[in-house]
């Protein structure tokens, strides 16, 4: 199982362009990385998925280097309902779906 | 469509009692996973189902156990409740299949107490 860190927690202020960076030096060569978000008392939601270099969608990009060794979520311009635990996600998967082991995530909070 | 439906959101039970959640996938959605969320800690993975049978077992005692129905509907079972079970059941539905790379689903979760 690919491992991934994180940071525990991190701050920001609204409007800023939050950066969440993950490690997963373990990575499998059919893996792919995925970002989750949690708000209290609801299930995770996905944010963004991807394999290599950028991905883009309306609410953020996902960056992954060459050696996939890492990966950086970033949320632009902030607002405090963008405060919630971040999780950065790798494999585990077969043929019939995802078995995500999920860490302890990044608990972001935007202050005004 | 309707998301990754739940039920019953909450629930109390008594220590040794015996429970039973339900878990309604997106329609199409072949895979369900159930996982368990303490307060502070992210999701622990407890199965997956994939066309009605099981395709993956976490870290749980055998008093775990669950069930996928034709119609990919799912139900996760706990025997003899022990304080420590009390957590928020996560119930996640993908594509599954050819499509193992699809995202994972969330519905909002059954909240169990046990006292």
């Amino acid at each position: 199982l690919a491992k991934t860190t994180q940071p525990i927690s991190m701050d920001s202020y609204e409007g800023q362009e939050v950066n969440i960076t993950c490690s997963h030096n373990n990575i499998a060569t059919n893996d792919y990385i995925t970002w989750y978000q949690q708000f209290p008392s609801q299930g995770p939601r996905f944010i963004i998925q991807g394999y290599k270099t950028k991905v883009t969608n309306e609410v953020a990009s996902l960056f992954i280097p060459a050696d996939r060794k890492s990966s950086t979520l970033s949320l632009p311009r902030v607002s405090l309902s963008d405060t919630a635990v971040y999780y950065c996600l790798v494999g585990d998967h077969d043929n019939y779906g995802q078995n995500f082991v999920f860490g302890p995530g990044t608990r972001l909070s935007v202050l005004p | 469509d309707a998301g990754v439906t739940q039920s019953p959101t909450h629930l109390i039970k008594t220590r040794g009692q015996q429970v039973t959640l339900r878990c309604s996938p997106i329609s199409g959605h072949k895979s369900v996973s159930w996982y368990q969320q303490v307060l502070g800690q992210g999701p622990q993975f407890i199965f997956q189902y994939y066309e009605k049978e099981e395709r993956g077992r976490g870290n749980f005692p055998d008093r775990f156990s669950a069930r996928q129905f034709p119609n990919y509907s799912s139900e996760l079972n706990v025997n003899a409740l022990l304080l420590g079970d009390s957590a928020l059941y996560l119930c996640a539905s993908s594509l599954g299949g050819s499509y193992y790379n699809s995202p994972l689903h969330f519905g909002n979760g059954t909240r169990l107490t046990v006292t």
